[in-house]
């Protein structure tokens, strides 16, 4: 299809445990970005990526989240050491540039046990 | 530091009811409004933001500056509109970025 594509959609691993989450933009965005929504809330922001780089992180909740896009495409979110407040559903969008109207995937749902 | 509130977590109205869904924010500067929703088994997808002023699905909202509110309505509610619904902002000057949402209130229309 021609959406953002998010795999896996469900993720479970055990606490400890290292992850990656892989978001397929729509072809030609430039802009890309990560949200994660926990039970019962509304997707928080993460990090932005503007081309390769990451434009803003401020989102990231602590060190052991870590995000990269290396051929301005495909992005992945990394978490080390998974604890169980990191299960929650993560979302990918993506826009043609900055300013310009975002498109999200389906997301990956993440439970760590 | 901005925030959105959506203080109803669930709304069940009747089809060809009028329906209102609320949102207030604290934004200390120009916000940009947005309605997103999310149907069962689909992804989030956006409704209507306020620079458009347009009507989406006979849903429409207002941005009140003094009241800060930015409340969705729909005067007559179909079964199809039962869904997700949340209230985001935009902190960036007009561009749909960095995005703060609602928690959300959940729609069922009953026929």
């Amino acid at each position: 299809g021609a959406g953002v594509s998010q795999t896996p959609s469900n993720k479970v691993t055990e606490k400890g445990k290292y992850v990656e989450l892989r978001c397929d933009p729509i072809s030609g965005h430039t802009a890309l970005y990560w949200y994660r929504q926990s039970l019962g809330q509304g997707p928080e922001f993460l990090i932005y990526f503007q081309g390769t780089g990451a434009a803003d992180d401020s989102g990231l909740p602590n060190d052991r989240f870590f995000a990269v896009r290396p051929e301005g495409s495909v992005s992945t979110l990394k978490i080390q050491r998974t604890e169980r407040g990191d299960s929650a559903v993560y979302l990918c969008a993506s826009s043609l540039t900055f300013g310009q109207l975002a498109f999200f995937g389906q997301g990956t749902r993440l439970t760590v046990v | 530091a901005q925030r959105v509130t959506q203080p109803e977590k669930l709304l069940s109205v009747f089809k060809g009811a009028p329906v209102e869904l609320k949102c207030n924010y604290s934004y200390s500067g120009s916000p940009e409004l947005f309605w997103y929703v999310q149907y069962s088994r689909q992804r989030l997808q956006l409704l209507l933001r306020h620079i458009s002023r347009e009507s989406i699905k006979g849903f429409t909202a207002d941005l009140n500056k003094g009241e800060t509110s930015f409340h969705l309505k729909k005067p007559f509610a179909q079964e199809e509109d039962s869904a997700m619904y949340y209230c985001a902002l935009s902190d960036s000057g007009g561009s749909n970025y960095k995005l703060t949402f609602g928690k959300g209130t959940l729609l069922t229309v009953n026929p």
